[in-house]
């Protein structure tokens, strides 16, 4: 039973354009979300996050939106490089105490930017 | 300031030995966590650590047994490797859970065979 969704295995964008990936998740209680960014034979990195107390967490090219009713969230790259090509990982958390806290990860969504 | 290490980058086992991915990181985080990613997949939480001498069950820990003696390492031990276990093995530590940006190591290739 997954609990993050990541239903685009894939995307591919041009250079300059927007790339949006999508993450949907099914806890009610999860309460922090990130998304993470790796390439081939290195391990992830973290990219940004949000609270749940907060629908909008920008950070230069990179936008994460929340919509709590909806359980989704999107990252969007704004423009998108052929540096950005890599999978992309969503993951969320629901609170600190004993074993929460701890991440559940999506799938991820390969993004591919061709210049 | 070398981050998370791991060692090795790959291995290769046949089933039924044993190893101990190792791991290790250089920047004080009392949170130290090992994830295993299979094929098409998200990653899933091994075993976490707190702290030195506290270790704690994640998500899929059966076939695995870790310690933390120390706050730098947190090795993860195979015992009786399966071909269930052929999978890529990444550490991760933190700060603390509310930081929860965790930092990566490069990971472990393990194929049992």
């Amino acid at each position: 039973d997954q609990q993050v969704k990541q239903n685009s295995p894939s995307l591919s964008v041009q250079e300059g354009r927007i790339s949006i990936l999508n993450c949907d998740y099914t806890n009610s209680m999860f309460d922090y979300f990130l998304w993470y960014k790796k390439y081939p034979a290195e391990g992830p990195t973290f990219l940004i996050s949000i609270s749940s107390i907060k629908d909008k967490n920008e950070d230069g090219r990179f936008t994460v939106f929340l919509n709590k009713s909806a359980k989704h969230l999107s990252l969007h790259i704004v423009p998108s490089q052929p540096g950005d090509s890599a999978v992309y990982f969503c993951a969320a958390s629901e609170g600190d105490g004993g074993s929460q806290g701890n991440l559940i990860f999506g799938k991820g969504t390969k993004l591919s930017v061709k210049p | 300031n070398a981050g998370v290490t791991q060692t090795p980058k790959f291995r290769i086992l046949k089933i039924g030995q044993s190893m101990t991915l190792q791991c290790a990181q250089d920047m004080n985080h009392n949170y130290m966590y090992w994830y295993r990613q299979d094929p098409g997949m998200g990653l899933k939480l091994i075993y976490y650590s707190v702290g030195a001498g506290i270790t704690d069950k994640g998500e899929v820990p059966n076939g695995y047994n870790v310690s933390r003696s120390t706050t730098e390492d947190f090795p993860l031990r195979l015992e009786l490797a399966a071909p269930s276990q052929t999978s890529v093995y990444f550490c991760a530590s933190s700060y603390s859970k509310r930081s929860r940006g965790q930092f990566f190591g490069p990971g472990t290739r393990l194929t049992v065979l």
